[in-house]
């Protein structure tokens, strides 16, 4: 079973929009981190947003919010006013106990002007 | 700024010739990983060390090696390259907690002639 889902390979959204990707996990531990990273066409990944499982609160940096529902094994991003610069590909990933990082298959997500 | 430092940004490479990239960081983390990223695909991870213990994945090809000789290096070493090992590498550290994120290089870019 994959641990990560992202069931959105491309989305488009209006400049100045909000837009939410989508990632269900598949874990049985009880703690565990999710993460969220952003992969412009350039091709380096950038860190954006970190939940973890005993976290009560979503997460929230700047723009950038988690929707996360832990009965539901879902972990969404939400990016708030859209901006062009925003186009990139989002990846969805988990860390569980150990050092490994399972990551989803990616979102593009285009900002149309 | 402390950060990850893959070189070279760009490498091209004979088909069957050795190759090495490089990795380099600045964070003191304890763990580096090497991964593979295939054109719109989800990065897949080669290999990571926790301090000098290597971990392979069992599908990493025996092509792939690697050599980590103090905290802040990490070399991925290609023996015999094939055409089917043009891809994006992407080189990443973290510190061993389970809520830390990932950080990454901007990635080197092999081609293959």
């Amino acid at each position: 079973a994959q641990k990560i889902t992202q069931t959105q390979p491309g989305m488009f959204v209006q400049e100045k929009e909000a837009v939410t990707l989508d990632c269900t996990y598949d874990t049985s531990d009880q703690s565990y981190g999710l993460f969220w990273y952003k992969q412009p066409s350039s091709g380096e990944m950038i860190f954006l947003i970190y939940q973890g499982s005993y976290d009560e609160q979503n997460a929230t940096e700047g723009r950038y919010s988690l929707n996360f529902q832990k009965a539901r094994k879902s972990a969404n991003l939400v990016i708030s006013a859209s901006q062009l610069g925003d186009s990139a590909m989002y990846f969805c990933a988990m860390r569980e106990a150990g050092n490994q990082f399972y990551f989803g298959t990616g979102t593009s997500l285009t900002v149309i002007p | 700024d402390a950060m990850v430092i893959q070189n070279p940004r760009y490498q091209v490479t004979q088909f069957g010739k050795p190759v090495t990239l490089s990795c380099s960081q600045t964070l003191n983390h304890n763990v580096m990983y090497w991964y593979q990223q295939k054109s719109s695909q989800a990065p897949k991870l080669l290999f990571h060390y926790y301090d000098k213990d290597f971990n392979n994945e069992a599908d990493t090809p025996d092509n792939f090696q690697s050599r980590r000789p103090n905290t802040s290096f990490c070399f991925l070493d290609i023996r015999s390259p094939g055409l089917g090992d043009a891809a994006m590498y992407l080189c990443a550290t973290s510190r061993n907690q389970r809520n830390q994120p990932q950080h990454f290089g901007d990635g080197t870019r092999l081609s293959i002639l």
